[in-house]
C-alpha cells in the first residue's frame, strides 16, 4: 500500500539549531510531494511543493525540501529555527487519483 | 478572501445523535474534501468531491455522508454519531486535478460523549 513515513513524531530544538525533518514515500512511479506546516490551533498551510525539475525546492519562511529519487524521501530542512517555527509539520504524496496521502505528522519544539 | 470556511468550530454530541459539518469556499475551487486529524495518524481522506456533482469515498468513509451542495459547499453528515468518530476533521479545496496543493479550513473539532 502506499504510504508516507515521517520519521520523528517529537523534536525538541534550541533557537538558531538547524533542522531536518525525515520524510519517505513508498510509490515507484511519478510522484508529486508536499510539506504542510499546522500552527498551534490553526489550519495547514502550504509550506513547499515539488512538482519536477530541480530537486532542491525552497519554499517560504526559509523553508527547502530535498526531493532523492533513489532513496523515496523529500526532508524538509531550514538552517536556524525560530521559537516561531514551533508547529506541527505534515509530509504528503500525490500519486494519482483523488487520493493525497498524509504523514502522521512530526510536532517541532523550538526552546527560545 | 475568506479561503475555506467551516461551521461549527466547536461541538459536543451524544451517541447516537445526527451532525452536519458545513464548508465552503470562495476560491471557484473544483475539488473539495474532508479530512479527519487523529493524533499520530495524520489527516486521513473520508471523501472526496473531485467536481460539483460527484462525491466518492476516500479512506475512511463509514459512519459518513456527504453532499456536494454546489461548487461551494460540501457537507459531511454523521447520521449516528460514535465515540471513534471524535476528532479534529478539516475540509480542504483546490482547484483539481489532485496534484494542486489544498487549501484547509480552520477545522471542527467534535467530541462525541
Amino acid at each position: 500500500a502506499q504510504s508516507v513515513s515521517q520519521h520523528n513524531h517529537h523534536v525538541i530544538l534550541s533557537e538558531a539549531a538547524s533542522l531536518e525533518l525525515g520524510c519517505n514515500y513508498s510509490y515507484g512511479g511519478t510522484v508529486n510531494l508536499f510539506w504542510y506546516v499546522q500552527y498551534p490551533g490553526q489550519h495547514l498551510q502550504l509550506l513547499l511543493k515539488y512538482f519536477s525539475g530541480d530537486p532542491l525546492v525552497k519554499g517560504i519562511k526559509g523553508f527547502e525540501a530535498e526531493f532523492i529519487k533513489s532513496k523515496f524521501s523529500f526532508n524538509l530542512r531550514k538552517p536556524s529555527v525560530q521559537w516561531s517555527d514551533t508547529a506541527e509539520y505534515f509530509c504528503a504524496a500525490y500519486t494519482g487519483g483523488f487520493k493525497t496521502i498524509f504523514g502522521a505528522g512530526t510536532r517541532l519544539f523550538v526552546k527560545a | 478572501n475568506a479561503g475555506v470556511t467551516q461551521t461549527p468550530k466547536f461541538q459536543v454530541l451524544k451517541t447516537g445523535q445526527s451532525m452536519t459539518l458545513q464548508c465552503a469556499q470562495d476560491m471557484n475551487h473544483n475539488s473539495m474534501y474532508w479530512y479527519r486529524q487523529d493524533p499520530g495518524m495524520g489527516l486521513r481522506l473520508i471523501y472526496y468531491s473531485a467536481s460539483e456533482g460527484t462525491t466518492d469515498k476516500g479512506e475512511v468513509p463509514n459512519g459518513y455522508n456527504v453532499s456536494r451542495l454546489n461548487k461551494r459547499e460540501f457537507s459531511l453528515r454523521l447520521e449516528s454519531a460514535a465515540p471513534s468518530q471524535t476528532s479534529v476533521y478539516f475540509c480542504a479545496s483546490n482547484l483539481g486535478p489532485d496534484n494542486q496543493p489544498q487549501h484547509f479550513g480552520d477545522g471542527t473539532r467534535l467530541s462525541i460523549l
